[in-house]
């Protein structure tokens, strides 16, 4: 299985920060990366697909980059709504795997 | 608008199983990938496994491996996943999803 190494594990910043967590797979996946935000008590939520591609209806602020090993996510403001856990996922078919997962607190 | 709605909370002991399901409701799933993800109390997201309905055949994590059962009527829109040989480690809420849809997740409890 392909392993996917998230980091950091937690993260604390304040309102209108830029925030960065990255995501490296352990071999070649190409773009088959997504991102989600998971608030306490709820499923998760798709925030970027393929990688860099913005699900509709999410903020413009979220965006992701890489390819093949090294990923991206970034927060370009931060606002205390996107207090949440965020994770990546793997999908080089047929098997997926998640990162194990940013919480990000405001300071 | 297409919803997967989950069966409900489950209480099982120890080297029993269960089978939660996942049915898609106002539309069909046959084509798309369906996901298992369970997430145990205070951790993060695990997948365990998937299907493609109209493929049939499923996919599993290493871990899972002869332990989990994923299976899919066409004919309900409605996927299946067999988990046995339950321990108190089983101990999660466990969610179908097919990516940008996800349904509530199901509490399922192993005890004594």
């Amino acid at each position: 299985d392909i392993q996917m190494t998230q980091s950091p594990s937690s993260l604390s910043a304040s309102v209108g920060d830029r925030v960065t967590i990255t995501c490296q797979a352990s071999q070649d996946i190409g773009k088959y990366l997504n991102w989600y935000q998971q608030k306490p008590g709820k499923a998760p939520k798709l925030l970027i697909y393929d990688a860099s591609n913005l699900e509709p209806g999410v903020p413009s602020r979220f965006s992701g980059s890489g390819s093949r090993t090294d990923f991206t996510f970034t927060i370009s403001s931060l606002q205390p709504e996107d207090v949440a856990t965020y994770y990546c996922e793997q999908y080089d078919n047929p098997l997926h795997s998640f990162g194990q997962g940013t919480k990000l607190e405001i300071k | 608008q297409v919803q997967l709605v989950q069966s409900g909370a489950e209480v099982k002991k120890p080297g029993s199983s269960v089978k939660v399901s996942c049915k898609a409701s106002g539309g069909t799933f046959s084509n798309y990938a369906i996901s298992w993800v369970r997430q145990a109390p205070g951790q993060g997201l695990e997948w365990m496994g998937g299907i493609i309905p109209i493929f049939g055949s499923a996919n599993y994590a290493q871990k899972f491996q002869g332990r989990v059962t994923i299976t899919a009527d066409e004919s309900t829109n409605t996927a299946y996943m067999d988990l046995s040989s339950l321990t108190s480690e089983d101990t999660a809420v466990y969610y179908c999803a097919k990516t940008d849809l996800w349904g509530q997740g199901t509490p399922v409890t192993v005890s004594s």
